[in-house]
């Protein structure tokens, strides 16, 4: 059974600081990882998809790596903004033809 | 371009009552469709996934049950609501189970 976990659960970060998000999952034959944002009460934004055959995503001050082989990506956020504050989620597609497993997400607070 | 709907955005229902929460794509055709729960303090969980008209796979078994009557049309059931029922509910749909997914902007329900 596939397992993903996010550390650290909560994060506070001065405005302009670069930070990094941390997910690991358990079963390392994955298809693919996502990244998603989640602002409160709000449906999921896609951030970054990175297919099991690739090493890294970039989309503007975003980067997200994946080493599948330890089980383990980060998402990168350089230059911090007030607006990058929500909840960052983590879905690993693995096993099965549809199984997404989601981490229980990192609450990231940007402190202008 | 590609739109996702879902509704209603809030639901208050008591203990006992049915429920009908629907999900439309539009700007693509048989999409993969997904019912995902957040409750409260706990993960996004896959309820039900479905790679077309007809077909419809559980995850966990549930109270709830899933159709899809129509090629971009995503529906959760419930005959008898549960208070464990409440949590806010995300559709997304994906063009396949190595692709992106998209996501819906949520109901919350409250079952009191």
């Amino acid at each position: 059974k596939q397992e993903v976990t996010q550390i650290p659960a909560a994060l506070s970060v001065p405005e302009g600081e670069n930070l990094v998000l941390n997910c690991s999952f358990t079963d390392s034959a994955i298809y693919n990882l996502q990244w998603f944002r989640q602002d409160p009460g709000k449906g999921l934004t896609s951030l970054l998809l990175i297919q099991s055959s690739q090493r890294e995503q970039t989309s503007g001050r975003l980067n997200a790596s994946l080493d599948k082989s330890s089980g383990r990506s980060t998402l990168y956020i350089a230059a911090s903004q007030p607006g990058d504050s929500a909840t960052y989620l983590c879905a690993v597609t693995s096993g099965g033809y549809q199984k997404v497993t989601f981490g229980t997400g990192t609450k990231l607070q940007v402190i202008p | 371009s590609q739109t996702i709907h879902q509704w209603p955005a809030t639901l208050v229902q008591p203990v006992g009552s049915p429920l009908s929460l629907e999900c439309t794509v539009e700007g693509t055709s048989n999409p993969n469709l997904y019912w995902y729960r957040q409750a409260a303090g706990r993960g996004l969980q896959l309820l039900f996934y479905s790679v077309g008209i007809g077909q419809i796979s559980s995850e966990v078994p549930q109270n709830l049950s899933a159709s899809r009557p129509q090629d971009r049309q995503f529906i959760l059931s419930s005959k008898k609501l549960l208070l464990s029922d409440s949590g806010f509910y995300l559709c997304a749909w994906s063009r396949g189970a190595q692709e992106t997914q998209y996501f819906g902007p949520g109901t919350r329900l409250l079952v009191l």
